[in-house]
């Protein structure tokens, strides 16, 4: 059973049309949580941390919250080189190396 | 501004063979990881070192994989025998502490 589900897997947003992307999440102890963005054939480029519920972080047309058990990027009047593969992945208090544990993620494409 | 690096970024290889990845982590940073991308799928996490130790490793890293830091720059993966289901993009990543992790742009490798 996958800790970490997204959705939707993918997303089809016309330019300046904002959105959510969701990520739940079921660890028993979780020690942050994190956003990357992944281009197509590259490495995951990193967006924000979140380490407790409540919290929010913003970075141009993107913001994250978290929740007890989910995580929400918002994407805000998107433009088509926002369309990537934005990725979640939680750490847990259990990992001694601070391993990452990542979702599957969610495709997203903007059109002009 | 700082960087993985990883080298190279495209190998081919007979299955059997021995192959080396070799990746330069961000200068300053103590955790280094390898992770590993199937084709289509989830970014999966290998092996965690710190402190020129493992610190953690997934069921995936298993005695044909090992890992080294053979001098104060390289983190090399070795993979001792490939098999077809080795191919994937492997990524290095790095970090100061429990914090983001910095992933480098992935090597390919293919088994035939």
């Amino acid at each position: 059973e996958d800790q970490v589900t997204q959705s939707p897997e993918a997303l089809r947003l016309q330019e300046g049309e904002s959105s959510s992307l969701n990520c739940s999440y079921t660890v028993s102890g979780l020690r942050g949580l994190f956003w990357y963005r992944q281009d197509p054939g590259k490495g995951p480029e990193f967006l924000f941390t979140l380490y407790s519920a409540g919290e929010e972080k913003e970075k141009e047309r993107l913001k994250a919250t978290l929740t007890k058990k989910e995580s929400f990027l918002h994407i805000t009047a998107p433009k088509p080189e926002d369309s990537a593969t934005y990725l979640c992945a939680v750490q847990e208090n259990s990992n001694s190396g601070y391993a990452l544990n990542f979702g599957k993620g969610t495709s997203l494409l903007v059109t002009p | 501004e700082p960087e993985v690096t990883q080298t190279p970024s495209h190998q081919v290889t007979q299955m059997g063979q021995e192959v080396i990845l070799r990746c330069v982590p961000i200068s300053n940073h103590l955790y280094f990881y390898w992770y590993r991308q199937i084709l289509g799928q989830k970014v999966e996490f290998l092996v965690s070192f710190y402190n020129n130790e493992i610190s953690e490793k997934s069921e995936i890293f298993d005695d044909q994989f090992s890992v080294e830091r053979p001098d104060g720059s390289n983190f090399t993966l070795k993979i001792r025998s490939t098999k077809l289901e080795d191919s994937a993009m492997y990524f290095c990543a790095s970090t100061r502490g429990y914090n983001e992790q910095f992933f480098g742009p992935g090597t390919r490798l293919t088994v035939l």
